[in-house]
């Protein structure tokens, strides 16, 4: 069965400084991974998909995430984060045969000015 | 686009009593999924459907139902509510195919006294 890691629940950072999400995958096939984004009292935007066409996936706000299949990793980063990016993450595998998502337990990102 | 419509975005209801959640999908999607988000479970699937079946079904009670119609506005329906059935209630709509972006709307919050 797949499934999906988020190895922090919290993670403090400096506006201005990297931002690093980590999320571990477990699949026995090349999933689909997704990245999402929930800010408080609202719905997940998309940030980034990762459907095996580049290991290296661009999204959304300076986000990206890398594929690293002998890490079994799909983590997020950005360079200089900003106060906006306060918000919890979600990493999401999209479960083979169905069309369901399994989500991550999310990281709640936390911007210090 | 216009993006996923939910209706109504706030609830409270009293225990016993039932409720149903409306969701509108992106035009051209044709299907419709919803997860209920909590604190302690974090988010998990509830249901999809595709052209009015419904396709995939999650680990939730008879109580939990739901339909879509000709149109693909869906529908949840949730019977002798209680209380640990507050949630934030999330609809998601995608092409249909599997493996396909879910594209979120703000969700419904109920509260259940």
């Amino acid at each position: 069965a797949q499934s999906v890691t988020q190895l922090d629940s919290h993670v403090s950072v400096s506006e201005g400084t990297p931002v690093l999400l980590r999320c571990n995958y477990s699949s026995s096939y090349s999933p689909s991974l997704f990245w999402y984004v929930q800010h408080p009292n609202k719905g997940l935007q998309l940030l980034l998909k990762y459907t095996s066409a580049a290991t290296l996936v661009k999204g959304i706000n300076g986000f990206e995430a890398e594929f690293k299949k002998s890490e079994t990793s799909f983590h997020l980063t950005k360079p200089s984060a900003h106060m906006s990016d306060a918000a919890e993450y979600f990493c999401v595998v999209s479960e083979r045969g169905t069309y369901k998502y399994i989500f991550g337990t999310g990281t709640r990102l936390k911007v210090l000015a | 686009k216009a993006g996923v419509t939910q209706t109504p975005r706030y609830l409270i209801k009293t225990r016993g009593q039932q409720v149903t959640l409306s969701c509108s999908p992106i035009s051209g999607h044709r299907s419709v999924s919803w997860y209920q988000q909590t604190p302690g479970q974090g988010l998990q699937f509830l249901f999809e459907y595709f052209s009015e079946t419904q396709r995939n079904k999650g680990n939730f009670p008879g109580r939990f139902s739901g339909r879509q119609f000709s149109n693909s506005r869906s529908e949840m329906n949730v019977s002798t509510l209680e209380l640990g059935d507050s949630a934030l209630y999330l609809c998601a709509s995608s092409s249909g195919g599997l493996q396909e972006t879910q594209y979120f709307g703000p969700g419904t919050r109920l509260l259940v006294l």
